[in-house]
């Protein structure tokens, strides 16, 4: 019954590596969202992407991008990990219309 | 902008009922109101959600009011495992793009 998986639960990365995140579903949604969230802060929108190949920039893109070639398939890439990325990041998807929200698991990314 | 705002916080006493608050003054029409709760490390779980009518499941009740500007979360019997941090979301639609507010989280404390 796994509908959005993220692949990565726990990471730890070097500064300075690159670093992916990937979000699968299996509900044919065209909306899907990554979140960061840190104590306090709340849930913060990096990027979402209402299609293949369309990506939107959120609250707080920088340091990050996305590659969304599949339908199913919505990833984030930190092209030079550093620490203050350290955080637990969410994927979440969107039915059509909007009834329905999916969340991943959660990926909890240390950079040391 | 749509907006979702919650309290910081509340208290309950176990076997008691629990009402978490939700405003959302800039609700519009077609926009939907999800509730979902997180225990630490963990990613959110789907508590209710509800467009203009109140809503029952086994978890709990929404109550959404007649001119929808704000909802309240049920919980009828609190337990301690109901303990968490609870998220009221819009998700709003416009033509084929989506996007979830969030509210900051009211973190419920249920004690013995």
């Amino acid at each position: 019954d796994v509908k959005v998986t993220q692949s990565s639960r726990y990471l730890v990365k070097r500064t300075g590596e690159k670093v992916f995140l990937e979000c699968v579903q299996d509900m044919d949604h065209e909306n899907m969202f990554w979140y960061r969230q840190d104590p306090g802060l709340g849930l913060r929108l990096i990027y979402f992407s209402y299609d293949v190949k369309m990506k939107e920039k959120g609250d707080i893109p920088e340091g990050y991008s996305v590659s969304r070639e599949k339908k199913e398939r919505f990833s984030l890439i930190l092209e030079s990990a550093s620490t203050n990325q350290t955080s637990m990041y969410l994927c979440a998807t969107l039915s059509d219309g909007g009834n329905t929200i999916y969340f991943g698991e959660g990926s909890w990314l240390t950079v040391v | 902008d749509a907006k979702t705002t919650q309290p910081n916080s509340m208290e309950s006493n176990e076997e008691e009922p629990v009402h978490l608050p939700c405003n959302h003054s800039t609700i519009s029409g077609t926009d939907y109101i999800h509730w979902y709760r997180q225990l630490p490390s963990q990613g959110p779980e789907y508590v209710i959600h509800g467009l203009t009518s109140n809503v029952n499941n086994r978890m709990a009740s929404l109550a959404i009011a007649e001119d929808r500007k704000s909802s309240t979360l049920i919980l009828h019997r609190a337990t301690l495992r109901d303990a968490a941090v609870y998220y009221c979301i819009l998700s709003v639609w416009g033509g084929s793009q989506g996007n979830l507010i969030f509210g900051k989280g009211t973190k419920l404390s249920v004690k013995p």
